[in-house]
């Protein structure tokens, strides 16, 4: 089955500044690449996805990339603010998988003003 | 509109006793997820429907662990004969379905700890 590793664990960054987070999947036929922010107590909430037939996507201050070759897509995020702190999980459905998702180990993002 | 619902949003139960929890999908979306989140960890799979038919399951973790969507909207999962090792938050997540990924929408879960 798939699997999905995930980079950093956590992440701490100055208001102002970018935070990447990166990830790895196995599986050469995943073609659903989603990103959900997560704060504390609450549902986990679609930012920005990315298709296996597109190389990047960008919406605000959010933009994915995705390497098909590499089996790895990352999550940009541009002048961070206080409310970006949360956990981050990058997820990847594969193409046989019923649309089940697997997802990263997320990464704890901490923007300090 | 609305979003998907849980129900109950904290459950306590002691080792042993069975519990159900409810899954109310956005209005219209045939496909219908569970899934198990451990704390500090990432959303694990549990079961899928398409409609009113399970077609995955293999993330359950044991026969204790039962699921339904008897009309095709309204889902519960049920754990029998609670353990522990059960206390996690379950959330179940909603698309609108098909053969080409669409968007999962999530619930805000159900924090179900065993005692």
């Amino acid at each position: 089955g798939e699997n999905v590793e995930q980079h950093p664990s956590t992440l701490s960054v100055q208001e102002g500044d970018s935070a990447v987070i990166k990830c790895t999947y196995s599986d050469s036929a995943s073609n659903y690449f989603p990103w959900y922010k997560q704060e504390l107590g609450k549902r986990p909430q679609l930012i920005i996805d990315i298709r296996s037939n597109v190389g990047e996507k960008k919406d605000q201050r959010i933009a994915v990339t995705l390497n098909k070759t590499a089996k790895h897509f990352s999550l940009h995020i541009t002048e961070t603010q206080p409310e970006d702190s949360a956990v981050y999980f990058c997820a990847a459905i594969p193409k046989a998988a019923g649309n089940k998702l697997t997802f990263g180990g997320g990464t704890r993002v901490l923007v300090k003003p | 509109g609305a979003g998907v619902s849980q129900s109950p949003r904290y459950k306590v139960a002691k080792r042993g006793q069975d519990v159900a929890l409810r899954c109310d999908p956005i209005s219209g979306h045939v496909s219908l997820f569970w899934y198990q989140q451990a704390l500090g960890q990432g959303p694990e799979f549990l079961t899928y429907f398409q409609n009113e038919a399970q077609l995955d399951k293999s993330g359950l973790p044991s026969d204790r662990f039962f699921a339904e969507r008897p009309e095709g909207s309204v889902s519960t999962l049920k754990i029998q004969r609670t353990q522990q090792e059960d206390s996690a938050v379950y959330l179940c997540a909603s698309s609108l379905g098909g053969t080409v990924p669409y968007e999962q929408y999530f619930g805000p879960g159900t924090r179900l700890t065993v005692t």
